[in-house]
């Protein structure tokens, strides 16, 4: 089956631990999102790659880090730096950038 | 800067009758606009989009959404509403860039039997 996978469902992280979120595809899209929700706001972009190698930082990139090696791949990395990352993570991939985006199923970051 | 409105927190209708979820938009140009469902704990699924031609456009699950450009409105329509059809609705607009989409806050639907 074509489609978006991420890994974990469910993530607790500890203060002043890095974790890395994984987000993998098998739709041969060159565009990959990472975007990040909470209650009552929305999605918000953290960062999104158009192509490999290739990515921008989104409208709340701080705190938070990715790297795009494979086109099939698109981690997030979450920082010590980010103050306030319990939140529920959302990874997409789309043909072109004008294109549908297909959601993976997120994963659920809580910090103890 | 593009960007959309849903005016509604939250959408009752009881099963059977039509259902409407607004969405408003504000943009430089011609929008591209689209809508996504969320079930609890999921991610988003991809209902329509509008890039361009006709006003009327039909998605999934027997979804249509319908573009008012003097209104600048994508309010998305069902004529008979389920009950499955209870969840998260997602208006969004691609960014000025041309990549990735900013998100209206969400319009929870609640349909009763």
């Amino acid at each position: 089956d074509g489609g978006i996978t991420q890994s974990p469902k469910y993530l607790f992280r500890k203060e002043g631990q890095n974790v890395t979120l994984s987000c993998e595809q098998n739709l041969n899209h060159d565009a990959m999102y990472w975007y990040r929700q909470d209650p009552g706001q929305g999605l918000r972009l953290i960062y999104y790659s158009q192509i490999v190698n290739d990515f921008q930082k989104g409208d709340i990139a701080e705190g938070y880090s990715v790297s795009r090696e494979k086109k099939e791949s698109f981690p997030l990395t979450v920082t010590s730096a980010q103050k306030n990352p319990t939140a529920f993570y959302l990874c997409a991939s789309s043909v072109t950038s004008i294109g549908e985006q297909f959601f993976g199923p997120g994963t659920r970051l809580t910090v103890l | 800067a593009q960007s959309v409105a849903q005016p509604e927190d939250q959408v009752n209708v009881a099963e059977g009758n039509p259902l409407t979820v607004k969405c408003t938009y504000s943009v430089s140009g011609n929008p591209y606009l689209f809508w996504y469902v969320q079930y609890p704990n999921r991610g988003l699924q991809f209902l329509l989009k509008y890039i361009t031609g006709d006003n009327l456009v039909k998605g999934s699950y027997g979804f249509e959404a319908e573009f008012n450009k003097s209104q600048t409105s994508f309010h998305l329509k069902k004529p008979s509403a389920l009950v499955s059809d209870s969840a998260l609705y997602f208006c969004a607009v691609l960014r000025d860039s041309g990549y990735a989409l900013n998100f209206g806050k969400g319009t929870s639907l609640l349909v009763t039997p």
